[in-house]
């Protein structure tokens, strides 16, 4: 079974426009780590938002908000006020502890096109 | 800045060519990762090293070969490569318990004639 499933290969987004970008988990672990990257056409990937399992709050940076739903198995990215710049591909990850180390799955990714 | 550097930015080689990749990093996390991205794809693992030790190799051809010389430092050397490995190679590192999140170089984009 996949890990993680993001379902949108590509979204639109009107600028200044909140957008909702939707990410599901796979895991029977208790402890384990979501997170959300950009990666520009630079191909450098961003580190954006991080939510931990135990984590009570939704977790937020800037613009940046994570709807962190664990019964459902969800973590949701929301960017607020889209800008231009945040046209990019964002992947949903999640972290798990096995054998030691960390082990870091990547969803198939979205491609954000916000539009002026 | 990142503080997890990779060079070179890009490569271009033939099929006979030997060359490496190279990963730094000051940030004292003692597991790094090797990706592989195909465009429009997301980064799949090809190793993963631990306190210096390769932990993970995921059944990658043996025409890749890692080296972790010291904890700050990562290496991939390329021989008798395809084309279809051309591909962004990212370098990354974590914590080795349970915590954090990876941290990524801005990766070496290669391309194999």
């Amino acid at each position: 079974a996949q890990k993680i499933t993001q379902t949108q290969p590509g979204m639109f987004v009107q600028e200044k426009e909140a957008v909702t970008l939707d990410c599901t988990y796979d895991t029977s672990d208790q402890s384990y780590g979501l997170f959300w990257y950009k990666q520009p056409s630079s191909g450098e990937m961003i580190f954006l938002i991080y939510q931990g399992s135990y984590d009570e709050q939704n977790a937020t940076e800037g613009r940046y908000s994570l709807n962190f739903q664990k019964a459902r198995k969800s973590a949701n990215l929301v960017i607020s006020a889209s800008q231009l710049g945040d046209s990019a591909m964002y992947f949903c990850a999640m972290r798990e502890y096995e054998d030691n180390f960390n082990k870091f799955y990547f969803g198939s990714g979205t491609k954000l096109n916000v539009k002026p | 800045d990142t503080e997890v550097t990779q060079t070179p930015k890009h490569l271009v080689m033939g099929m006979t060519n030997k060359k490496s990749l190279k990963c730094e990093q000051h940030m004292g996390h003692r597991a790094m990762y090797w990706y592989k991205q195909k465009a429009k794809k997301p980064p799949e693992l090809m190793f993963v090293y631990s306190y210096e030790k390769l932990s993970i190799n995921e059944s990658v051809p043996s025409r890749f070969s890692p080296e972790c010389p010291n904890s700050s430092l990562l290496n991939l050397h390329l021989h008798a490569l395809q084309p279809e490995d051309s591909a962004l190679y990212l370098c990354a590192t974590s914590h080795i318990e349970n915590t954090g999140e990876l941290f990524f170089g801005e990766g070496s984009r290669l391309t194999v004639l």
